[in-house]
């Protein structure tokens, strides 16, 4: 499979700490993409980083890839409770997306 | 500027039923995808349309069969539905091309197969 995969499955923080979790993929990529999906609703794309950046920040988020090891993190930071939802990477070949089977990321007020 | 708009929101349908789900986009977008997410998990690629006139199967493109109406309409259907196709399908969209821009998706289908 091409699919990223995220690591953690699972995370559980308090509102104000920062969240980290992992994407790792297979194949060469143009870019990278996160998502984020709230519980019930579609994915609503958040920050695309290109194989030739390293980091890109947008807001509360930062995300990193290293292409030499094909893995990706995003951080988010100083946490709130409406944080809370899944995180999915996505990774495209041509034109076709492969997305992995996400982090579930729970901020407790 | 309504983005990528799916129909029906919901569905139950018996064993053997056929249905197609609609999407539509008014982005002007090149590129048009169905995706299926079983619970707990992530997006799986059941059919894309790089262009308008063309399609091309993904990952789990059994039992589907999709129409690339127009530039604006990209339509899956179930021909004989099968409890195996009980999931939430999601239709998104790009700008298209080689470089696989941002994905906008609509708000999904929840399907039930009984």
């Amino acid at each position: 499979s091409q699919q990223g995969e995220e690591d953690p499955q699972a995370l559980s923080i308090q509102e104000g700490e920062n969240a980290t979790m992992n994407c790792s993929y297979k194949t060469s990529i143009n870019n990278l993409q996160w998502y984020r999906q709230n519980s019930g609703r579609g994915l609503v794309h958040l920050i695309l980083i290109r194989s030739n950046e390293r980091e890109k920040h947008s807001g509360r988020l930062r995300v990193t890839l290293d292409t030499s090891k094909k893995s990706s993190s995003l951080l988010i930071t100083a946490s709130r409770a409406a944080d809370t939802a899944s995180y999915f990477c996505a990774t495209g070949e041509f034109n076709k997306f492969y997305f992995g089977s996400g982090t579930k990321l729970n901020v407790k007020p | 500027n309504a983005g990528v708009t799916q129909t029906p929101k919901f569905q139950v349908l018996k064993t053997g039923q056929s249905m197609t789900l609609q999407c539509a986009q008014d982005m002007n977008h090149n590129s048009m995808y169905w995706y299926r997410q079983d619970p707990g998990m992530g997006l799986r690629l059941i059919y894309y349309s790089a262009s308008e006139g063309t399609t091309d199967k993904g990952e789990v493109p059994n039992g589907y069969n999709v129409s690339r109406l127009n530039k604006r309409e990209f339509s899956l259907r179930l021909e004989s539905a099968a409890p195996s196709q009980t999931s939430v399908y999601f239709c998104a969209s790009t700008r298209g091309g080689m470089r696989q821009e941002t994905q906008y998706f609509g708000p999904g289908t929840r399907l039930l197969v009984l």
